[in-house]
């Protein structure tokens, strides 16, 4: 049982490029999430999803754009790397929403993604 | 949106001593309080939660208590041990007001030191 498996570990970026930042789940998990997680600053929701199909914007949502065509992955996109998006990245996973029914919320170990 | 604020931000004690962490949030319609704790390296991991329907709960050395009318819920850790040294965050669920889903808020974490 893998859990949340985040790819790539580390990544280095130029500014302006692309890249995706993959995550996948083998818990049959409806609501998945991405948040980074910046010195100081705690972890800040960027995207979530409650289903295949269904996906909303977190509190920093700039620059991203997530889609969910399958239950079990929910990548996240950087569409033009910016210095600022240099940060750490999470993707969590659940069975239900936050609070609903005593199901936590389990995180992957991250992406460290530097933009130069 | 929500704010959730958490002191203090770094925390040393002796093995053996008790550690409190405490947070604040701001909207009376958040209704679910998880604490995690973050490893280096690794994904935060929930190690205790509390429904806004709960003042107190406990799980051998750690508890977390809930003041619904001042809005602050505290993390307690009993004997603390040298592995109990972590980033602890707090967060806050609260129901989204457009899609009514609800999403988590963290805290900016605790970095907690226990010195054998």
């Amino acid at each position: 049982n893998a859990g949340v498996t985040q790819t790539p570990k580390f990544q280095v970026l130029k500014t302006g490029q692309s890249m995706t930042l993959q995550c996948a789940q083998d818990m049959n998990h409806e609501y998945m999430s991405w948040y980074r997680q910046d010195p100081g600053m705690g972890l800040r929701l960027i995207h979530y999803s409650v289903g295949a199909g269904i996906t909303d914007q977190g509190e920093v949502p700039n620059g991203y754009n997530v889609s969910r065509s399958t239950t079990e992955d929910f990548p996240l996109r950087l569409l033009s790397a910016a210095p600022s998006q240099t940060s750490v990245y999470f993707c969590a996973s659940s069975y239900s929403l936050p609070g609903q029914l005593d199901q936590p919320q389990h995180f992957g170990d991250g992406t460290r993604l530097s933009i130069l | 949106g929500e704010n959730v604020e958490q002191h203090p931000s770094t925390l040393s004690v002796q093995e053996g001593d008790s550690a409190v962490i405490k947070c604040t949030y701001s909207d009376s319609a958040s209704n679910y309080f998880p604490w995690y704790k973050q490893e280096l390296g690794k994904g935060p991991q929930l190690i205790i939660d509390i429904r806004s329907n709960v003042g107190e709960k406990k799980d051998q050395r750690i508890a977390v208590t809930l003041n619904k009318t001042a809005k602050h819920f505290s993390l307690h850790i009993t004997e603390t041990q040298p592995e109990d040294s972590a980033v602890y965050f707090c967060a806050a669920a609260i129901p989204e007001k457009n899609s009514g889903y609800s999403t988590l808020t963290f805290g900016k974490g605790t970095m907690l030191l226990v010195s054998p």
